[in-house]
């Protein structure tokens, strides 16, 4: 059964400080991993997919890694902003096609 | 226009009663979720269905039923509602099923049963 972990379950930071958001998780035959934002009270909006075949994507300051052997992904922050307070989940979906969610990372950014 | 929505976005009802929350997606997909996100955050999906047909029920007691009265539509109607129930409900559609593409959540029911 997939397990997924995400460390820290918290954290704050001063506006401008680059950030790294951990995501593990325990079988590495994956399809994919995702990368969620949830603001309070609202849904989630998926951030960045990365496929097993791929390493890495990004889209503007965000930079998502993926080593399937280890089991592990990171998600990098640059700049942080007060605007990226939220929480972060990491997803990955295996062969059953259902995507197992970690507890996500509460991300605060300070001005 | 709103890609995946859930009627209503709050929902608080007393133990035992029966309520309903609907989904609609305008995003031409194919399959369709539900997931509950409990106190402590965690998301686990509850349903899947795929061209009106189900697919996915994880282990859900029978006191939750689906329904897909069309591909655009899915609704999660649930009996004799218990305290265990509270918890945040999220509808999400992806384009097809076994697709590894990313799936679109809507806003969220957030259920309270008292």
């Amino acid at each position: 059964k997939q397990e997924v972990t995400q460390i820290p379950a918290a954290l704050s930071v001063p506006e401008g400080e680059n950030l790294v958001l951990n995501c593990s998780f325990t079988d590495s035959a994956i399809y994919n991993l995702q990368w969620f934002r949830q603001d309070p009270g609202k849904g989630l909006t998926s951030l960045l997919l990365i496929q097993s075949s791929q390493r890495e994507q990004t889209s503007g300051r965000l930079n998502a890694s993926l080593d399937k052997s280890s089991g592990r992904s990171t998600l990098y922050i640059a700049a942080s902003q007060p605007g990226d307070s939220a929480t972060y989940l990491c997803a990955v979906t295996g062969g059953s096609y259902i995507p197992t969610f970690g507890r996500g990372t509460s991300l605060i950014v300070h001005p | 226009d709103t890609a995946v929505s859930q009627t209503p976005k709050y929902l608080v009802t007393q133990m035992g009663n029966d309520k309903s929350i609907k989904c609609e997606q305008n995003l031409g997909h194919d399959t369709m979720y539900w997931y509950k996100q409990d106190s402590k955050k965690f998301l686990k999906i509850m349903f899947s269905y795929n061209n009106k047909e189900l697919i996915i029920n994880e282990t859900v007691p029978n006191r939750f039923s689906p329904k897909s009265p069309d591909k655009a539509h899915l609704n999660l109607h649930i009996n004799s509602l218990e305290l265990g129930d509270s918890a945040v409900y999220f509808c999400a559609s992806s384009q097809e099923w076994g697709s590894t593409d990313t799936q679109y959540f809507g806003p969220g029911t957030r259920l309270t049963v008292l």
